[in-house]
């Protein structure tokens, strides 16, 4: 499939705000994720949002959608060294394989 | 309840052996996917079920890759022979079914692959 962009590599410092964003590339995706993987660990689901939302917020995470411009961003708020990972922004259209981006490395510094 | 689980964790092979890899997705989930994610890229969907059934097939390398999921449970992935390329995590993921609005995606830990 088409590419879904994201920017490599985002260093915040702990306590700040963190604002990852992607650009997708299916006008007609269903959902779009966000997932975060750990250093040797499986990809963990943190949340998703549906096409016909434009903002979904969970505890720390808020998720704002832009249809026209296709674009997707996380924002992660009082962001902690724990939230150090690499965070992979996808899109699919409902019951179909996922289309990821390369994934944007997070760093949180003291 | 139990998440996707995958076996082996880590496998290191020389080039032109064979390998396979085991997956067994969350229970009641029919839809089970096999993702490559090599290094520094995103995952890559290489084949999906739906029960025994392959929905997508289209990215398989199907000359040295190869599928199965009988009962509509578990699956294995198998390469013969291995390619120094293919070298990378695979990843296997399960949803509940395809096309329900609960078709969220969940991942086990990997099958780290490095083929000497």
């Amino acid at each position: 499939g088409e590419d879904v962009e994201q920017s490599l590599f985002l260093s915040v410092r702990e306590g700040d705000s963190s604002v990852i964003n992607c650009t997708y590339t299916d006008s007609s995706s269903t959902y779009l994720y966000w997932y975060k993987q750990e250093p040797g660990a499986g990809l963990q689901l943190l949340t998703y949002i549906f096409s016909n939302m434009d903002m979904k917020q969970d505890q720390r995470l808020t998720v704002l959608l832009n249809k026209k411009d296709k674009h997707l961003s996380l924002r992660i708020a009082d962001t902690q060294t724990g939230d150090s990972a690499i965070y992979f922004c996808a899109e699919s259209i409902s019951g179909y394989a996922l289309n990821f981006g390369k994934g944007t490395s997070l760093l949180v510094t003291p | 309840e139990a998440g996707v689980a995958q076996s082996p964790r880590y496998k290191i092979i020389e080039k032109r052996q064979s390998v396979a890899f085991w997956c067994n997705p969350i229970s009641g989930h029919a839809t089970l996917y096999w993702y490559q994610q090599i290094l520094g890229q995103g995952p890559k969907l290489l084949i999906q079920f739906q029960n025994n059934g392959v929905v997508d097939d289209s990215q398989l390398p199907k000359d040295r890759f190869s599928a199965e999921r009988l009962k509509g449970v578990d699956s294995t992935l198998k390469i013969q022979p291995a390619k120094l390329e293919d070298s990378a995590v695979y990843l296997c993921a399960s949803s509940f079914r395809q096309g329900y609005s609960t078709d969220t995606q969940y991942f086990g830990p990997g099958t780290r692959l490095t083929v000497l």
